[in-house]
């Protein structure tokens, strides 16, 4: 059975913190991504990453960055924590090639109070 | 630029059968998928469509006309556990994945 495993399925965080937010996949795939979801928008890509030590902005990378240092595990970093950023997180895999579809995580409720 | 728009909400009687539509203006085309979401769950993969046509799978279906940038997915026989968000997909010409709002189906018995 496919996996992909989020740290957290809720955080509560102040505004200012440093955030992690942890993503494992356990099906070798190349490709990783970190979406937001809010209410009334669709999943928005803020970072992905095509190989290890490779990334990439998405639509809504201000405020965030990534880190891949193993191919199973893609790290998504608040540097300064802003109410704005309170959403759910979803981080997603997929292998590299035209018919695939994504892997979802279980979703990360992030609030930032 | 890109865009995909969906229903923002639909309601259906178990048993019933539901067509869920989605318009799509992206650049480039390789691909249109469903997804289906429960409520504070992670989206799941329903069903991909490239060329045109009828995608059947159990009673769900998926139906794409690229001439037309459109797709519906069909589902028959709804059932109280298919009250969920569905989202339709679009892979552009660089292959990402552009994202609609998503529709929430609500079955009422």
């Amino acid at each position: 059975d496919v996996k992909v495993t989020q740290s957290s399925r809720y955080l509560v965080k102040r505004t200012g913190e440093k955030v992690f937010l942890e993503c494992v996949q356990d099906m070798d795939h190349e490709n990783m991504f970190w979406y937001r979801q809010d209410p009334g928008l669709g999943l928005r890509l803020i970072y992905f990453s095509y190989d290890v030590k490779m990334k990439e902005k998405g639509d809504i990378p201000e405020g965030y960055s990534v880190s891949r240092e193993k191919k199973e595990r893609f790290s998504l970093i608040l540097e300064s924590a802003s109410t704005n950023q309170t959403s759910m997180y979803l981080c997603a895999s997929s292998r590299t090639g035209e018919v695939t579809e994504a892997f979802f995580g279980q979703g990360t409720r992030l609030t930032v109070v | 630029g890109q865009n995909i728009d969906q229903p923002t909400e639909m309601t259906a009687t178990e048993g019933a059968i539901v067509q869920i539509n989605c318009t799509y203006q992206t650049s480039g085309f390789n691909g249109l998928f469903w997804y289906q979401q429960h409520a504070g769950e992670a989206p799941t993969f329903l069903s991909y469509n490239v060329l045109d046509g009828l995608e059947e799978k159990g009673r769900f279906s998926s139906f794409l006309s690229r001439s037309k940038g459109y797709s519906y997915l069909l589902l028959k026989e709804l059932q109280m556990k298919d009250s969920a968000s569905y989202l339709c997909a679009v892979k552009d010409s660089n292959y990402q994945l552009i994202w609609g709002a998503g529709t929430k189906l609500i079955i009422k018995p």
